[in-house]
């Protein structure tokens, strides 16, 4: 079974602070992608990296691919009480047959 | 383009009930998902579907079941309900690429008593 394991679990911080949350895993993810959900609605897909190294940036969102293609981390600039939520990681594996696993999620409250 | 919907958005039901929830995805994408998601677990993959065939499964009994119609409308059913069933059903929609993107509706919200 092959388990992404997204830390911390829950994240408190006060506005404008910046903040790193990770994905890890023992298997190399084919893909990965990093997800929000909002209370009452379903996770909303913010971004896919394919390639070790790879870096994306979404506005003050900052999305980190490992060489090796096994981790992977969020890093928030200046953060704002409209990034609270659940941040999901999932990712899909070599030979799943397109299969995503997701982590359980890092809940980040963003206090005014 | 109208995003991924699921009815109803509330049930409620007695333990031993069956129940059947219904999405409809994105135009155009082929690839039906469905989670479960509770605040212990959290998001638990039960099944897709592609093309009206399943194409991965979970680790869920087999209480579980879904289906998939030509219009790549989807349906999945509970049988036999248990308090533990008590969550969030999420459906989401994708192209069926190798990425596996996933768009979600807003979920069903289902409470076994």
């Amino acid at each position: 079974t092959q388990l992404l394991e997204q830390s911390p679990q829950f994240l408190s911080i006060q506005e404008g602070e910046n903040l790193t949350v990770y994905c890890n895993s023992s298997s190399v993810f084919s893909s990965l992608q990093w997800y929000r959900q909002e209370p009452g609605e379903g996770p909303v897909l913010l971004v896919t990296v394919v390639t070790g190294g790879e870096v994306k940036k979404l506005k003050r969102l900052t999305f980190q691919f490992g060489d090796a293609r096994k981790d992977s981390s969020l890093h928030i600039t200046a953060a704002q009480p409209g990034d609270t939520g659940l941040y999901l990681c999932a990712g899909v594996f070599g030979g799943s047959n397109y299969k995503l696993t997701f982590g359980k999620g890092t809940l980040l409250t963003v206090n005014p | 383009k109208a995003g991924v919907t699921q009815t109803p958005r509330y049930l409620i039901k007695t333990r031993g009930q069956q129940v059947t929830l219904s999405c409809s995805p994105i135009s155009g994408h082929r690839s039906v998902s469905w989670y479960q998601q509770t605040p212990g677990q959290g998001l638990q993959f039960l099944f897709e579907y592609f093309s009206e065939t399943q194409r991965n499964k979970g680790n869920f009994p087999g209480r579980f079941s879904g289906r998939q119609f030509s219009n790549s409308r989807s349906e999945m059913n509970v049988s036999t309900l248990e308090l533990g069933d008590s969550a969030l059903y999420l459906c989401a929609s994708g192209a069926g690429t190798a990425y596996n993107e996933q768009f979600f509706g807003p979920g069903t919200r289902l409470t076994v008593l």
